[in-house]
């Protein structure tokens, strides 16, 4: 089945540690994207990448790091600077580096900051 | 910077009833807009891209309009059910990237 994968479903941080959440696609989508998701609110574009080896900052990416080595995966890194990291991560892919085509996401991780 | 609106926050009707879910966007220089469905707890469902050229898109019981230069769309949910009952987000298209709305949380009454 082609889709999106994200794992752990469920991850907990203590304050000060640093953590990475992987996405990965076999939808052969050029373009990929991390949201956050807080209570009662909408999608905050964190980081998008449109092609391998690059990689641009989105509304909230203080605090996050990217990278985007292989076509098919695209890790997200939660670093210990970022001050409220409590909340529903999503991953999306989109097609022909994502300018206005349908944008597919996987099933989210939920981050908890003990 | 653009802006994107949903009205209401939140509905509940009857089951079998017809709905109307709106959405507006602040700047019309947009290239598609795109409505999802999201369960709690899970990712998001997309249900419908409407392009830019298009007025409206149409899937089973589900239909949506855009109209760009009043920077509005709507989402018809016909004969409702209980399994819809989800929170309905729009997002639109600009540059490389999408902007969402915070959503409709819809529940359906059996």
């Amino acid at each position: 089945d082609g889709g999106i994968t994200q794992s752990p479903k469920y991850l907990f941080r203590k304050e000060g540690q640093n953590v990475t959440l992987s996405c990965e696609q076999n939808l052969n989508h050029d373009a990929m994207y991390w949201y956050r998701q807080d209570p009662g609110q909408g999608l905050r574009l964190i980081y998008y990448s449109q092609i391998v080896n690059d990689f641009q900052k989105g509304d909230i990416a203080e605090g996050y790091s990217v990278s985007r080595e292989k076509k098919e995966s695209f890790p997200l890194t939660v670093t210990s600077a970022q001050k409220n990291p409590t909340a529903f991560y999503l991953c999306a892919s989109s097609n022909e580096r994502g300018v206005g085509n349908e944008q597919f996401f996987g099933p989210g991780t939920r981050l908890t900051v003990l | 910077k653009q802006e994107v609106t949903q009205i209401p926050a939140a509905l509940s009707v009857p089951e079998g009833e017809n709905l109307v879910l709106n959405c507006s966007f602040t700047d019309s220089a947009i290239y598609n807009l795109q409505w999802f469905r999201q369960d709690p707890g899970k990712g998001l469902t997309s249900l419908l891209l409407i392009q830019s050229s298009q007025r409206e898109q149409t899937s089973g019981r589900l239909n949506a309009s855009l109209d760009k230069s009043s920077g509005r769309s709507t989402l018809y949910i016909a004969a409702s059910q209980p399994g819809d009952s989800a929170t309905y987000l729009c997002a639109v298209w600009e540059g490389s990237r999408l902007t969402f709305g915070e959503g409709t949380q819809l529940t359906v009454n059996p």
